[in-house]
C-alpha cells in the first residue's frame, strides 16, 4: 500500500517547450506532496510543498512561474516545467507523507528524469 | 534550520563484508524524525527505516541495523554480510514533528559490492 504513480518516467523535449509531470495517489489521500529535483550523483533538493485545493510554497530560489504546480485533488499533483531549458535537465522526484506507513513516513514516486535538448 | 551530513560520498566493499554509512544530523528541535532511503540506478527511492528522536533504541531488521545517538546526533546505518544487491546510493534525512514537515535529505553515501 502507500503508492505514488509518477509519470512520465522518462521525457525528453525541445527548448522551449513545456512539459507536465504527473504524481499520483494510489490507495491513499495526498494533501500534501513534496516535489524535489535531483542533479546527477547530488542529493534531493526540495522545490516545493503543494496542498490540496491551495497555491503550493516554493522554497527559496525556486522561479514559480517556470515550476508551475498543481494540486486540485487529493489524488493527484502536477509539476509542469514551462520554456524548459538544458539546465532544467534534472531528476524530478515527488513525495507524500504517508500516515499509516510505518507509524508514518513518506513514500516516494519513482521519479522522471528529464532531458532537455 | 536543519542539516544532515553524510560525510562519505562513496564506499566500495567486497561481499560479505560489514559496512557502516555514517549520519549526522543538526536541529535545533526536539521532537524530529530521521530516516533512512535507499535509491538504486532505477532512481526510486525506497524507505528503510523511520525513528522518533525520542527513541533511541536501536534497531535490526535482518541485515540492516540502525544506531541512534541523540548525545552525537548521529544516525549510523550497518549492513551485515552485504550483497551485490545492496549496491546503491543511501539517503539519510531528517524531518520536524508536527503537520506535514518538509525532508532534509544528506548527499548520500554511494555503496558499492563487489563480488
Amino acid at each position: 500500500g502507500a503508492v505514488v504513480s509518477q509519470h512520465p518516467s522518462r521525457v525528453i523535449c525541445k527548448s522551449g517547450t513545456s512539459v507536465k509531470i504527473e504524481c499520483r495517489s494510489l490507495d491513499f489521500q495526498a494533501t500534501t506532496m513534496f516535489w524535489y529535483r535531483q542533479f546527477p550523483k547530488q542529493s534531493l533538493m526540495l522545490m516545493a510543498t503543494s496542498n490540496e485545493g491551495s497555491k503550493a510554497t516554493y522554497e527559496q530560489g525556486v522561479e514559480k512561474d517556470k515550476f508551475l504546480i498543481n494540486h486540485a485533488s487529493l489524488t493527484l499533483s502536477t509539476l509542469t516545467v514551462t520554456s524548459a531549458h538544458p539546465e532544467d535537465s534534472s531528476f524530478y522526484i515527488c513525495s507524500a507523507r504517508v500516515d499509516r506507513l510505518a507509524n508514518y513516513g513518506y513514500t516516494f514516486g519513482s521519479g522522471t528524469r528529464l532531458t532537455v535538448v | 534550520a536543519q542539516k544532515v551530513t553524510q560525510a562519505q560520498t562513496e564506499i566500495s566493499v567486497v561481499e560479505k563484508e560489514d559496512v557502516t554509512l555514517d549520519c549526522v544530523y543538526e536541529t535545533r528541535d526536539t521532537t524530529y524524525y530521521l530516516f533512512w532511503y535507499k535509491q538504486p540506478p532505477s532512481g526510486e527511492l525506497v524507505f528503510l527505516i523511520r525513528r522518533n528522536s525520542f527513541d533511541e533504541q536501536n534497531e535490526i531488521s535482518g541485515r540492516y541495523s540502525w544506531n541512534f545517538q541523540k548525545s552525537t546526533s548521529s544516525f549510523n546505518f550497518t549492513i551485515t554480510a552485504s550483497q551485490v544487491v545492496d549496491s546503491a546510493v543511501y539517503f539519510c534525512a531528517l524531518s520536524l514533528s508536527g503537520g506535514y514537515q518538509k525532508v532534509t535529505f544528506g548527499t548520500g553515501t554511494k555503496l558499492q559490492v563487489i563480488p
